[in-house]
């Protein structure tokens, strides 16, 4: 979905280094999640934040931040990356009504080496 | 939490038949269940949700189905196009907490 675009979209990281993936939305929606995607085992939610005054841990958010700059801006941070958070990691967006229907972005790749 | 299962891992039909996924969900206060397709490099875009308050749902080739009872829902595609191939994604959700399954790779052949 155009209105929701995520920076990189490839990424290729040594282990220990500090790398910043970026969400940016123009769907004027409050809520924003943060997945990451592991063949085999779904979408697994990292963070989620319903204003940027609100951030909430999700199923696996060891390993992980995320800061809410602005209403449109959601990022997430691996302070030291390691291989195993090799993954894809998508942004996605949901509007109050319906809460519950989410829209994603085209994802960022990163491989950790 | 909740728990989701997806069924198969993977999927391969001829162009023309129907195709079934079947998940199920353990947490009995999940009230709404979305369908999401998957294509190659991009994001999950939603095709079809259900509530728990409907049975069915129909969208031209796409329908769904729950069971709140046995506690599972079903995709159905019927005439499959090759440009129904990709990985499909069920999810259940109570609230603000939404468990996705493992995926199904359908591949449809032309």
């Amino acid at each position: 979905d155009a209105d929701v675009t995520q920076t990189p979209r490839n990424r290729i990281t040594k282990t220990g280094k500090r790398i910043m993936l970026e969400c940016s939305q123009t769907k004027g929606h409050d809520r924003m999640y943060w997945y990451r995607q592991d063949p085999g085992l779904g979408l697994r939610l990292i963070y989620y934040s319903f204003d940027v005054k609100d951030i909430n841990k999700g199923e696996i958010s060891d390993g992980y931040s995320v800061s809410r700059q602005a209403q449109a801006k959601f990022s997430l941070s691996l302070e030291s990356a390691i291989p195993n958070q090799t993954a894809l990691y998508f942004c996605a967006t949901s509007d109050l009504r319906p809460k519950e229907t989410q829209y994603f972005g085209p994802g960022t790749r990163l491989l950790v080496l | 939490g909740e728990n989701v299962e997806q069924h198969p891992s993977t999927l391969s039909v001829q162009e023309g038949d129907s195709a079934v996924i079947k998940c199920t969900y353990s947490d009995s206060a999940s009230n709404y269940f979305p369908w999401y397709k998957q294509e190659l490099g991009k994001g999950p875009q939603l095709i079809i949700d259900i509530r728990s308050n409907v049975g069915e749902k129909k969208d031209q080739r796409i329908a769904v189905t729950l069971n709140k009872t046995a506690k599972h829902f079903s995709l159905h595609i019927t005439e499959t196009q090759p440009e129904d191939s990709a990985v499909y994604f069920c999810a259940a959700s109570r609230g603000d907490d939404m468990r996705f399954g493992a995926g199904t790779r359908l591949t449809v052949k032309p």
